[in-house]
């Protein structure tokens, strides 16, 4: 059973960097491909009491894809070494403060599984 | 990337059958038929309850289905149970290896 856990800082000050990781169990963040589904990560979040909000994938190759509001902002990275995908994120400010979700996300379809999901409070 | 429109709220009986609508636009839901829907119960992750339009993972209840007309999907629950109260979202591919999610829809069961 493939599981995904984030780990980060719960408190970051506006203007500077907001960085977590997800590590995956049960499973690789090189699978891939495997029996015609193709599998990437991703980071989705929720900002407190709104909605789900996707704001970028990677795949094991390292090719990222981020929401075009976040595109200068961003940086989703993975390490295939330690089975850990990472997301940073600069120049945070209150709006960036979410429930940050790391999740795999099964191509074409949908985001199967889930972490627990970490908050995140932008804040001095 | 606008989100997709779903109604803030929606409520029935035990027993009854609801639908939750997820209207998008000719550039998401109207032109790719990869749209998922997720249950998520308070202070929980979100779970995957269809995908691919229609498609039931395994292990979800087939009281759950899900459809597609033009620009919008829709999510229905039949023979609603106590169980099934949670926020719902939709999310469409929109393209362009990106995603967007709908705005969450609260069911309440009565």
């Amino acid at each position: 059973q493939l599981h995904l856990q984030e780990s980060g800082p719960g408190l970051v000050e506006p203007s500077e960097t907001l960085s977590l990781t997800c590590t995956v169990s049960g499973g690789s963040v090189s699978s891939g491909s495997v029996r015609g589904k193709t599998y990437y990560w991703a980071w989705v979040r929720q900002p407190p009491g709104k909605g789900l909000e996707w704001i970028g994938t990677v795949y094991y190759t390292g090719n990222t894809y981020y929401k075009s509001a976040l595109q200068s902002r961003i940086t989703i990275s993975v390490d295939t070494s330690k089975n850990q995908f990472s997301l940073r994120l600069t120049s945070v400010t209150a709006a960036d403060s979410a429930i940050y979700y790391c999740a795999r996300l099964r191509s074409p379809g949908d985001f199967d599984y889930w972490g627990q999901g970490t908050p995140v409070t932008v804040s001095s | 990337q606008s989100a997709l429109t779903q109604p803030a709220s929606v409520s029935g009986s035990p027993g009854q059958s609801i639908t939750i609508s997820c209207a998008g636009t000719n550039s998401d839901v109207g032109s790719y038929n990869i749209v998922s829907w997720y249950q998520q119960h308070p202070g929980k992750a979100p779970k995957v309850m269809i995908y691919e339009v229609s498609e039931r993972p395994s292990g979800v209840s087939n009281r759950f289905s899900g459809s597609k007309s033009g620009n919008t999907a829709s999510l229905t629950i039949s023979g609603l149970q106590a169980e099934d109260e949670a926020d719902y979202y939709c999310c469409s591919y929109a393209g362009g290896n990106h995603w967007v999610f709908g705005g969450g829809t609260k069911l309440t069961v009565l």
